[in-house]
């Protein structure tokens, strides 16, 4: 089975923090991705990366930046917390084949105090 | 660009009951169309998946069929359970390497 694991189910940081979120996958996939959900809102992409190195803006990508220097791990990085981002933040991985499945992490609730 | 519009919940049936979630979709040439599944507390889980016109995904009991010409892709169950209780999310994608694009989902809560 693929595992896509997040490295914090809860968190409870400062505003001004810096924040890491880290997610590994352990099939080899190519790309990777972090949503944010949001009651009413539904999932919004913040970023995502079709490959080590590299990186694409999603949706909402004000506040945040990623890193992806190995192709199993894609980190979230808040540089700065404000109040306004304290969510649910879900990490995705997939192959890159058209019609491929997104495996998702059990998520990280973030709040921001 | 491509959206997805499915019904506003919540959704309560009761057990046995008939369900139909409807996904709508606006998008260019021939996406790829899915359910998720989130239960309380977990992540999303793939539930179901069509990558061409007239197929029909299937899962759990689960089914949507791929509508092309009403680009529509709804999701139906003959007889619900309790356990079915969670957040269903229909989205789509193009090709290998574009993120998903997700419906704002749709709470489903089951009463014995």
């Amino acid at each position: 089975d693929v595992k896509v694991t997040q490295s914090s189910r809860y968190l409870v940081k400062r505003t001004g923090e810096k924040v890491f979120l880290e997610c590994v996958q352990d099939m080899d996939h190519e790309n990777m991705f972090w949503y944010r959900q949001d009651p009413g809102l539904g999932l919004r992409l913040i970023y995502f990366s079709y490959d080590v190195k590299m990186k694409e803006k999603g949706d909402i990508p004000e506040g945040y930046s990623v890193s992806r220097e190995k192709k199993e791990r894609f980190s979230l990085i808040l540089e700065s917390a404000s109040t306004n981002q304290t969510s649910m933040y879900l990490c995705a991985s997939s192959l890159n084949q058209r019609g491929n499945t997104i495996y998702f992490g059990e998520g990280s609730w973030l709040t921001v105090v | 660009g491509d959206s997805v519009t499915q019904m506003e919940g919540p959704v309560t049936l009761s057990e046995e009951a008939f369900l139909t979630i409807n996904c709508t979709y606006t998008a260019t040439g021939y996406p790829s169309l899915f359910w998720y599944v989130q239960y309380p507390g977990e992540g999303l889980q793939l539930l179901l998946k069509a990558t061409k016109a007239d197929d029909k995904g299937s899962n759990k009991g689960f089914e949507a069929t791929y509508r092309k010409e009403t680009t529509s892709f709804h999701l139906e169950k003959g007889s619900v359970q309790v356990s079915d209780s969670a957040v269903y999310f229909c989205a789509l994608s193009h090709s290998g390497n574009t993120p998903l694009v997700f419906g704002k989902g749709t709470r489903l809560s089951v009463i014995a």
